[in-house]
């Protein structure tokens, strides 16, 4: 069975730096990867989606690689802000009808 | 606005008393699904629908029902329900996962159910 590991589980960082978070998963048959931003009292968000055929995607200060061999994808957030405070989880696509998620990273930033 | 709601938002119950949480989307979507997310353990999977009267078990299913009569809406309903489903529950709905698996899913805000 797919399991999805998220390293740190936690990070605190100052405003202006740029990060890195990790996600790892144990059978690299998936057909795409998901990272989505989850906010307390709301849902999930998608902020990217990669094709398990691509190697990465971007979205304004957004980065996500995709390593499917390797069974690793991360995500890099340039200029960190305050506002980009949430938990960051990560999901793979192991068949037509579901998603395996990771138990997340909870990002703070500080001013 | 395109979205996923879902009600009630927060409920407190105790065991044994049926309940249902609601979830509508209105972007026409074929595919909806049901996760519970606790602590450590991530959001798993309950139940999920490829399209009305068509409804299959998640990795969770056990102590909890769903129904697909429309395309908008896909209740979860849980019969007798214990205080191990205390847990936040997430709708989410896509376009069509079948189609090359392009397609992200949107979640609804979530209810977070306590079992007393």
């Amino acid at each position: 069975k797919q399991e999805v590991t998220q390293i740190p589980a936690a990070l605190s960082v100052p405003e202006g730096e740029n990060l890195v978070l990790n996600c790892s998963f144990t059978d690299s048959a998936i057909y795409n990867l998901q990272w989505f931003r989850q906010d307390p009292g709301k849902g999930l968000t998608s902020l990217l989606l990669i094709q398990s055929s691509q190697r990465e995607q971007t979205s304004g200060r957004l980065n996500a690689s995709l390593d499917k061999s390797s069974g690793r994808s991360t995500l890099y957030i340039a200029a960190s802000q305050p506002g980009d405070s949430a938990t960051y989880l990560c999901a793979v696509s192991a068949g037509a009808n579901n998603l395996f998620f990771g138990t997340g990273t909870r990002l703070t930033v500080i001013p | 606005e395109a979205q996923v709601t879902q009600n009630p938002r927060y409920l407190i119950t105790v065991t044994g008393k049926k309940l249902t949480v609601t979830c509508s989307q209105n972007m026409n979507h074929e595919y909806m699904s049901w996760y519970r997310q606790d602590p450590g353990l991530g959001l798993r999977q309950i139940y999920y629908s490829m399209n009305v009267e068509v409804t299959d078990k998640g990795d969770v299913p056990e102590g909890y029902k769903v129904s697909r009569k429309e395309k908008r809406n896909f209740p979860l309903i849980l019969e007798s329900p214990s205080p191990n489903q205390t847990s936040l529950y997430f709708c989410a709905s896509s376009l069509d996962i079948l189609a090359g698996a392009t397609d992200t899913q949107y979640f609804g805000p979530g209810t977070r159910l306590t079992v007393l």
